[in-house]
């Protein structure tokens, strides 16, 4: 099955700064890979995702890096906010249906 | 429009005991998932269904059954409450085609004594 690790299981940022979460994945033929924000007490919500023919995908404030070589995908985080601090997972699909392979998750907190 | 909706919020059963969780979403999505969270732990998926009258075993299926009622709606079931089954369950649709991104509800929490 999939394995999928994170290299900072927490990670403490000042409000304002840039944050920076990692995932390391072992299936290669994973075809999309998806990040995720759980905040304390509710369900996963989507963030973003990037295909695997691509190696840098933008969204609103947030900047995935996708490097399939080394197996490794980045999540940034420009100017951090409190709203911010929550768990992130990085999750790669199995097979047709997209089934997700979350991994243990990494705790951004947020200092103001 | 809700999205997904969850019930209950919290239960406590007794081991052996039964129950269903229920699921609801009101975004016409083909597939649906049950996932289960367990402390400091991501999501382990336990079934799903792929669209209206199919389900398929997750990584973790053993305890636990599933219905797609219709399109709307699919349960979850657990026969025989056992201490392991002590977690948070998280139910999710998806449009078709989009298996990836997945809309969740607010969870489950499920204590098994």
């Amino acid at each position: 099955g999939e394995s999928v690790g994170l290299h900072l299981p927490t990670l403490s940022v000042q409000e304002g700064d840039n944050s920076i979460i990692n995932c390391a994945y072992s299936n290669s033929a994973s075809d999309y890979f998806i990040w995720y924000k759980q905040e304390s007490g509710k369900g996963p919500q989507f963030i973003i995702d990037i295909r695997s023919n691509m190696d840098k995908r933008q969204g609103q404030r947030v900047t995935v890096l996708l490097n399939k070589t080394v197996k490794h995908l980045s999540l940034q985080i420009a100017a951090t906010q409190p709203g911010d601090s929550a768990v992130y997972f990085c999750a790669p699909t199995e097979g047709s249906n997209y089934k997700l392979t979350f991994g243990k998750g990494t705790l951004l907190t947020v200092n103001p | 429009n809700a999205g997904v909706t969850q019930t209950p919020k919290f239960q406590v059963l007794k081991t052996g005991q039964s129950m269903t969780l229920q699921c609801a979403q009101d975004m016409n999505h083909n597939s649906m998932y049950w996932y289960r969270q367990d402390p400091g732990m991501g999501l382990r998926l336990i079934y799903y269904s792929a669209s209206e009258g199919t389900t398929d075993k997750g990584e973790v299926p053993n305890g636990y059954n599933v219905s797609r009622l219709n399109k709307r709606e699919f349960s979850l079931r657990l026969e025989s409450a056992a201490p392991s089954q002590t977690s948070v369950y998280f139910c999710a649709s998806s449009d078709w085609g989009r298996g990836y991104e997945q809309y969740f509800g607010p969870g489950t929490r499920l204590t098994v004594t």
